[in-house]
């Protein structure tokens, strides 16, 4: 079946840092990723649409320059939040489809990202 | 009204009972439903999807869909104490996936 890859699994970094959080389709090919924040008991917050080749789709509400968004291939996408703050602290999720949105997403394993 | 919406739960069902899970949705126009399961600190992973009016069923799990009254329902028979977890429900609206809240189950041994 599909694989989604996400790597780092956890990550732990000082206030400012920047921190890069890639998303990998291992056995398809995923014009569209998309990328979610979950905060501890809250639901699922899709965060933006990432499309190859062009420009990430936000959601309302997400700083599209706090939250960089790069689809640069066909199998890879990536999540940079820059200059991080406590706030920022979650866990971030990426999914796919190879078949667009009727098809089920597949889920990568997330990243918790704590920011001292 | 919301999208997608669930009860929050906790939904709590005796071992070995059956566990029902139910979830509305507003647009008409949705064509592709999903059942996610995610348990505390984990990832989503997909449990059943359904696109066409009636049951569909994969071992414990039976999917039920009514698109005239707009709901979407999960029963799981047998219910394991490994099932307790949030059951996320889902639908394709064009490019996007609108998931609901979720229903917290919890499975009572």
């Amino acid at each position: 079946g599909a694989v989604v890859s996400q790597h780092p699994s956890r990550v732990i970094c000082k206030s400012g840092t920047s921190v890069k959080i890639e998303c990998r389709s291992l056995d398809f090919q995923a014009t569209t990723m998309f990328w979610y924040r979950q905060f501890p008991k809250k639901s699922l917050m899709l965060m933006a649409t990432s499309n190859e080749g062009s420009k990430a789709t936000y959601e309302q509400g997400v700083e599209k320059d706090k939250f960089l968004i790069n689809h640069a291939s066909l199998t890879l996408s990536t999540l940079t939040v820059t200059s991080a703050h406590p706030e920022d602290s979650s866990f971030y999720i990426c999914s796919a489809s190879d078949q667009g949105t009727w098809q089920p997403q597949h889920f990568g394993d997330g990243t918790r990202l704590s920011i001292l | 009204q919301k999208e997608v919406e669930q009860n929050s739960g906790p939904l709590s069902v005796p071992e070995g009972a059956i566990a029902s899970l139910n979830c509305t949705y507003s647009d008409r126009g949705s064509q592709s439903f999903f059942w996610y399961r995610q348990y505390s600190g984990k990832s989503p992973e997909l449990i059943m999807f359904i696109y066409s009016n009636g049951d569909k069923e994969d071992g414990r799990f039976t999917a039920q869909l009514n698109k005239a009254s707009q709901y979407v329902s999960l029963l799981i028979r047998d219910s394991q104490p490994s099932d307790s977890a949030t059951y996320l429900c889902a639908l394709s609206r064009g490019d996007k996936i609108i998931f609901g809240k979720g229903t917290r189950l919890h499975i009572l041994p």
